[in-house]
């Protein structure tokens, strides 16, 4: 499979504890993008990565949740402290800018609970 | 803020009737534009996109429509068919950084 891997699929948590997200994206893209979906919404951005770099960061990205890509591959978003907020869908996608519109592809996402 | 919004949360046609499924903006800047099909359990999937400088992108039965003075972009299938039944999200970025999503239409064909 050559997609765009998340794991997990779900995370249930307790308020207060640490997650780790990890993403696989697409081998040949430099961009890794990771969003954050709530029910009746649409994906809203929290940070992407041109290869290792981290260039954009959302104000909804707190001081809470970090990103990393190490060696401009995978990545991980972690969520320090979680909060019952914090619940929501986590996509990551990845893409290749080739001339056009760039296209995101998109993973199945972590779905994230906390009680 | 809401740069990007889908006003109609669902919609339901007939098969191989017409889905017109509406989206508009407000960022001016805002120079691609594409559509995103989202079936349960799994991520968004890219359908089509339009540059600013088109009005009209067709890829067989889909076709997006884009009035850059109105700041209003449409997705048009034809004939829809039950296999289309999913949420469709808008979605538009400046110079391919920070693209915007809707909040999503839910299409439901019936056969």
């Amino acid at each position: 499979d050559t997609g765009v891997s998340q794991n997990p699929r779900h995370k249930i948590t307790k308020r207060g504890q640490n997650v780790t997200f990890r993403c696989d994206p697409i081998s040949e893209h430099n961009r890794l993008y990771w969003y954050r979906q709530t029910l009746g919404q649409g994906p809203e951005f929290l940070t992407y990565f041109q290869n290792e770099a981290q260039l954009e960061k959302s104000r909804l990205l707190s001081d809470r949740f970090s990103a990393e890509r190490p060696k401009g591959s995978f990545s991980t978003l972690e969520i320090q402290r979680t909060e019952q907020g914090d619940s929501a869908m986590y996509l990551c996608a990845s893409s290749l800018i080739s001339g056009g519109a760039e296209k995101l592809f998109f993973g199945s996402g972590t779905q994230l609970s906390v009680l | 803020d809401q740069q990007v919004k889908q006003n109609s949360p669902s919609l339901s046609v007939q098969e191989g009737r017409i889905s017109i499924l509406n989206c508009d903006y407000t960022n001016s800047m805002f120079d691609y534009f594409l559509w995103y099909k989202k079936y349960p359990a799994e991520g968004p999937t890219f359908l089509i996109s339009i540059s600013s400088i088109k009005d009209k992108n067709e890829d067989g039965r889909f076709t997006v429509f884009l009035n850059k003075s109105a700041k209003h972009l449409s997705l048009h299938i034809v004939p829809s068919q039950p296999g289309d039944s999913a949420v469709y999200f808008c979605a538009a970025s400046e110079s391919n950084n920070d693209m915007r999503f809707g909040a999503g239409t839910r299409l439901t064909v019936k056969p």
